[in-house]
């Protein structure tokens, strides 16, 4: 199994809807991240958690919302989905806040708003 | 906040040439260095990185060198393979900010 896991892989949805994407992991990991990947822009960070109780917003939280709901899980909502936000989505983990490994992405979930 | 360039942003060598990608980076409260390449459909993945005290690391094929005067840093991958042929991404950790700073990308294409 995949130390990082994010469901679903791809979705289809229209403008308007709520949706959320899920991340789990196996890590044991405090730090858990959301990035938004779109062509020639790199990743953005969207939200970011340093424990159940911290959440953290990133450079374009705007129009997105998280939940941590236990150490393991981190999910992404988008209240109201917009066309601009379809992108590829990465959920990331990392031990500790001195970068000793670095990051753990996911496999990323490709979402698409018609 | 930390802002982190990439280049180039594409890169076509021929197999068992050397590729060379640089990243420069403006606060130097930064001390963590990762690269992280991210094959088609996958997320990305850590193949190497460097702490601010270091002035190079090798693994292998691949080596990361470290200028801190300058801010700023490099891949090298030597003796390019088809396999090499991803998207890489440099990034830089803020010393106290606790999260990372990604560069732009650049695709490599390593042509047989």
């Amino acid at each position: 199994d995949a130390d990082v896991t994010q469901t679903p892989r791809n979705r289809i949805t229209k403008t308007g809807k709520r949706i959320m994407l899920e991340c789990s992991q196996t890590k044991g990991h405090d730090r858990m991240y959301w990035y938004r990947q779109d062509p020639g822009l790199g990743l953005r960070l969207i939200y970011y958690s340093f424990d159940v109780k911290d959440i953290n917003k990133g450079e374009i939280s705007d129009g997105y919302s998280v939940s941590r709901q236990a150490q393991a899980k981190f999910s992404l909502s988008l209240e109201s989905a917009i066309p601009n936000q379809t992108a590829l989505y990465f959920c990331a983990t990392s031990d500790t806040g001195t970068g000793g490994g670095g990051y753990t992405f996911g496999s990323g979930t490709r979402l698409t708003v018609v | 906040g930390e802002n982190v360039e990439q280049h180039p942003s594409t890169l076509s060598v021929q197999e068992g040439d050397s590729a060379v990608i640089k990243c420069t980076y403006s606060d130097s409260a930064s001390n963590y260095f990762p690269w992280y390449k991210q094959e088609l459909g996958k997320g990305p993945q850590l193949i190497i990185d460097i702490r601010s005290n270091v002035g190079e690391k090798k693994d292998q094929r691949i080596a990361v060198t470290l200028n801190k005067t300058a801010k700023h840093f490099s891949l090298h991958i030597t003796e390019t393979q088809p396999e090499d042929s991803a998207v890489y991404f440099c990034a830089a950790l803020l010393y106290n900010f606790n999260k990372f700073y990604f560069g732009s990308g650049t695709k490599l294409n390593v042509k047989p």
